[in-house]
């Protein structure tokens, strides 16, 4: 069955680093791979979209890249402030788009 | 303001007495989806629907019902609630323009305890 894996452990990072979040998938070949940022109490919301024909997207601070060789993204959060703490999950989806599944999410703390 | 719109926020039931999540859009979306998010296991989602009158099965549809009589709004039902749905539920939707290319707007959360 389709499985999207990432890291269930905290990241802990101080303040002005670069954080960076894994997905990883396995079962599944993907049209579309999104990142969503979840606060706690809240739904997600929409961070980036990026399309299996392209390897990066950036969008202010957020970098994503998607490697379908390896059936991996990793999204770059650069100069991190703790703003940015917040739980962080991976979507895929086909090109009809009308199941999108979710990663468990990753929870990033920044320290000040 | 463009919104997807749950109630209630909390609800507290009782095992087997029906109850129904309301879930709204103002964005004019075709599409729109229910989610349950569970410690550890992520965004499940339950039920989606591409359009009026049209729904179909998620991966976890077991003990849930929907309708969409109305483009705008897209109820989840549970006829008889079990502990085992103790959950917090999430609707969302999303454009045409293809529909894998559209990104998903969520409502903030309905947490469900069923005792």
């Amino acid at each position: 069955s389709q499985k999207i894996e990432q890291n269930s452990e905290a990241l802990n990072i101080q303040e002005g680093k670069t954080a960076t979040l894994t997905c990883n998938y396995t079962n599944y070949s993907p049209a579309y791979l999104q990142w969503y940022r979840q606060d706690p109490g809240r739904g997600p919301v929409f961070l980036l979209l990026i399309r299996e024909n392209e390897k990066e997207k950036r969008k202010e601070r957020l970098k994503v890249t998607f490697d379908t060789t390896l059936k991996q993204s990793l999204f770059h959060i650069t100069a991190s402030q703790p703003a940015d703490s917040a739980t962080y999950l991976c979507a895929l989806d086909s090109t009809g788009g009308f199941k999108t599944i979710f990663g468990a999410g990753t929870r990033l703390f920044v320290k000040a | 303001e463009a919104q997807v719109t749950q109630n209630p926020r909390y609800l507290i039931t009782v095992t087997g007495k029906k109850l129904t999540v309301t879930c709204s859009q103002n964005m004019n979306h075709e599409y729109m989806s229910w989610y349950r998010q569970d410690p550890g296991l992520g965004l499940r989602q339950i039920y989606y629907s591409m359009n009026v009158e049209v729904t179909d099965k998620g991966d976890v549809p077991e003990g849930y019902k929907v309708s969409r009589k109305e483009k705008r709004n897209f109820p989840l039902i549970l006829e008889s609630p079990s502990p085992n749905q103790t959950s917090l539920y999430f609707c969302a939707s999303k454009g045409a323009g293809g529909f894998g290319n559209s990104p998903l707007h969520f409502g903030n959360g309905t947490r469900l305890t069923v005792t």
